[in-house]
């Protein structure tokens, strides 16, 4: 399996629920991020990931709490979501540095929290 | 932060038609790339191009980086090409954290 591989594909869930979502890359790269896109707003990046290091966390509010035990793999754990927390979330990975640092998506989790 | 601005918002072609998309960004950049988001949601990366002109198939685009632009052209389209378009840019800060323009929807008709 190659590219990068996000599950489940669709959520509902819950504001009293925990659920996580996973992101997995065969890619070889060194940097993971999650992005978010509403309806009608810009994708927005929410955390980076770089060597399992967390190096950015774009003012997200603590319900949502990013995993990145190592390399190829990236979680978003969540709790207590409001309703407007939905959206399509989506992972990509890339190399950190460099001339090729070409990004790379995967098929997103589109989430509802009702 | 750098900001990304992409033109037109929206773009009703008949098929067989050529259209031009266009990417300004505020700031010097070391990654820009242009995808295009399918109804599944899925991003489908087009080009990586910080500079410079490359084409694929009926796709095609330039990246003029001093003039902080980049323009996608789409020729002879085709329903399949209906979707949303994202120029996406990363500052020359060392570090590839994608900002991503608001997007150009395309529609194809037949």
């Amino acid at each position: 399996e190659t590219g990068v591989t996000q599950t489940p594909r669709h959520l509902v869930m819950g504001m009293t629920n925990k659920k996580s979502l996973k992101c997995e890359q065969h890619l070889g790269h060194n940097a993971m991020y999650w992005y978010k896109q509403s309806a009608k707003k810009p994708l927005e990046l929410m955390f980076v990931y770089n060597f399992k290091e967390q190096t950015e966390n774009n003012s997200v509010p603590s319900r949502f709490s990013p995993e990145c035990p190592n390399s190829s793999h990236l979680f978003l754990h969540l709790h207590t979501l409001q309703p407007e927390d939905s959206a399509l979330y989506l992972c990509a990975s890339s190399q950190a540095f460099g001339v090729q640092a070409e990004a790379f998506f995967g098929q997103g989790t589109r989430l509802t929290v009702v | 932060g750098i900001q990304v601005e992409q033109s037109p918002p929206d773009l009703i072609l008949q098929e067989g038609a050529n259209s031009t998309l266009r990417c300004n960004f505020s700031d010097s950049v070391n990654n820009l790339q242009w995808f295009h988001q399918n109804p599944w949601g899925q991003l489908i990366n087009l080009f990586y191009i910080p500079s410079g002109t490359k084409q694929n198939g009926r796709l095609s685009a330039t990246t003029v980086a001093t003039e902080r632009y980049s323009l996608l052209y789409i020729s002879s389209s085709q329903t399949t090409d209906s979707g949303v378009y994202f120029c996406a840019v990363a500052a020359n800060t060392g570090f590839q954290k994608l900002v991503f323009g608001t997007g150009t929807r395309l529609l194809v008709s037949p």
